[in-house]
């Protein structure tokens, strides 16, 4: 049982590249979700789902994009990377709307 | 919109003193959860509590829910070197799905041996 698996762990983009952080949970989570870390600003969650099929946004969705095709994998996409978007992303899923969330070990992602 | 406010943002102790983080919300919440976060780590769940007034305990750590589910708190008895990282605690909003689950800010706790 893997839990939330987050890749890559690392990754360094240049201004204006796309990229796809990926997640996977092996737990048959309806609800999955996605973090941004940054000092001092605690977790700021950018874009959630509640199902296969259905996303919707969070505090900080912009210049980010998600989908929900399968269960199992909730990846985020960034568009056009900006060095504002460098921060540490977690992926969480969790088995109701109000239940404890299970972190992914994160993806530290530089912009520069 | 909705806030979570947690205090204090750092607190240094020796160890073997004690610790207490608190949260703080306007309206009132559905539950509260707390998180823990080792350096270098991810949030790992600790408690979730739900009733109006609860009292957890988990070894040393101590958790309270207030009577009007607006405020919640984190204490730590005799700290250990153990114990370093941050706590958040996140409140759960009535009405609310998975997008209403809003993360104070965190406190970051560190203790000296």
């Amino acid at each position: 049982n893997a839990g939330v698996t987050q890749t890559p762990k690392f990754q360094v983009l240049k201004t204006g590249q796309s990229m796809t952080l990926q997640c996977a949970q092996d737990m048959n989570h309806e609800y999955m979700s996605w973090y941004r870390q940054d000092p001092g600003m605690g977790l700021r969650l950018i874009h959630y789902s509640v199902g296969a099929g259905i996303t919707d946004q969070g505090e900080v969705p912009n210049g980010y994009n998600v989908s929900r095709s399968t269960t199992e994998d909730f990846p985020l996409r960034l568009l056009s990377a900006a060095p504002s978007q460098t921060s540490v992303y977690f992926c969480a899923s969790s088995y109701s709307d109000r239940g404890r969330l299970h972190f992914g070990n994160g993806t530290r992602l530089t912009v520069t | 919109g909705q806030q979570v406010m947690q205090i204090p943002q750092y607190q240094h102790v020796q160890e073997g003193e004690d610790f207490t983080t608190y949260c703080n919300s306007s309206t009132t919440l559905s539950n509260i959860q707390w998180y823990k976060q080792r350096p270098g780590g991810h949030p790992v769940f600790l408690i979730q509590l739900v009733k109006s007034g609860e009292v957890k305990k988990q070894k040393r750590l101590t958790f309270q829910f207030g009577e009007a589910k607006k405020n919640s708190s984190l204490h730590i008895t005799a700290t250990q070197t153990t114990d370093v990282g941050t706590y958040f605690c996140a409140g759960v909003y009535y009405g609310g799905s998975q997008g209403n689950l809003i993360f104070g800010k965190g406190t970051k706790l560190s203790v000296k041996p």
